[in-house]
């Protein structure tokens, strides 16, 4: 069974650019939640995903935002990119909605901002 | 709204050496609790977690964690550490019949010295 999958790895952008970053999840499921990972602040939430649409979203700038498809595979968008956007975007799926479900991690885009 | 509090930014521990990585929450509901690890370069793995019955629940890999309600804390502990494990630990809590998107804590690292 393949696991979530987030292309591309590593990105190198220019402030002010936009940039767009996807996530296959595990076939069958159905949530996707996108994660903020920095050394300074840990994993931050920014949004989630079910059914191609957006159940919940996390305190960020209006810069951030996604969607999903109907086959569940997902895209972040970063528009107008600032230094402090430089972090490791990780993608989450997860099989249901309720709290208890485990979710499956990709590995991860690693976007700088120079 | 729930929160995670992981203690230790970072625990240095010699091979075969007990280890211990504290995590606390703080939630005004009933929580699901759960503990992911995450090599370098890598996505975020599910270690463990509680979502009722036993409080104290153990992975395939020799570590477990205690759910500690009078307390509210889910400590991870492993009797005796390998080189392998070496790696970031997070914890994180969702509540049920919340919003069911977990929180993070800040991440542990745990650093194994040969």
């Amino acid at each position: 069974k393949a696991g979530v999958t987030q292309t591309p790895r590593y990105l190198i952008k220019t402030r002010g650019q936009q940039v767009t970053l996807s996530c296959s999840p595990i076939s069958g499921h159905r949530s996707v939640s996108w994660y903020q990972q920095t050394p300074g602040q840990g994993l931050q939430f920014l949004f989630e995903y079910f059914s191609e649409t957006q159940r919940n979203k996390g305190n960020f700038p209006g810069r951030f935002s996604g969607r999903q498809f109907s086959n569940s595979r997902s895209e972040m968008n970063v528009s107008t990119l600032e230094l402090g956007d430089s972090a490791l975007y990780l993608c989450a799926s997860s099989i249901g909605q309720g709290g208890y479900t485990e979710a499956f991690f990709g590995q991860g885009t690693r976007l700088t901002v120079v | 709204a729930q929160s995670v509090t992981q203690l230790d930014s970072q625990v240095p521990v010699f091979e075969e050496a007990p280890v211990e990585l504290r995590c606390n929450y703080s939630s005004s509901v009933s929580v699901y609790l759960f503990w992911y690890v995450q090599y370098p370069n890598q996505g975020l793995q599910l270690l463990l977690k509680y979502l009722s019955g036993s409080t104290l629940v153990k992975s395939i890999n020799g570590f477990e964690a205690e759910f500690n309600k009078s307390q509210t804390s889910f400590h991870l502990r492993k009797p005796s550490v390998h080189i392998s494990d070496t790696a970031e630990y997070f914890c994180a809590v969702s509540e049920t019949g919340g919003s069911y998107i977990p929180t993070f804590g800040r991440g542990t690292s745990l650093i194994v010295h040969p």
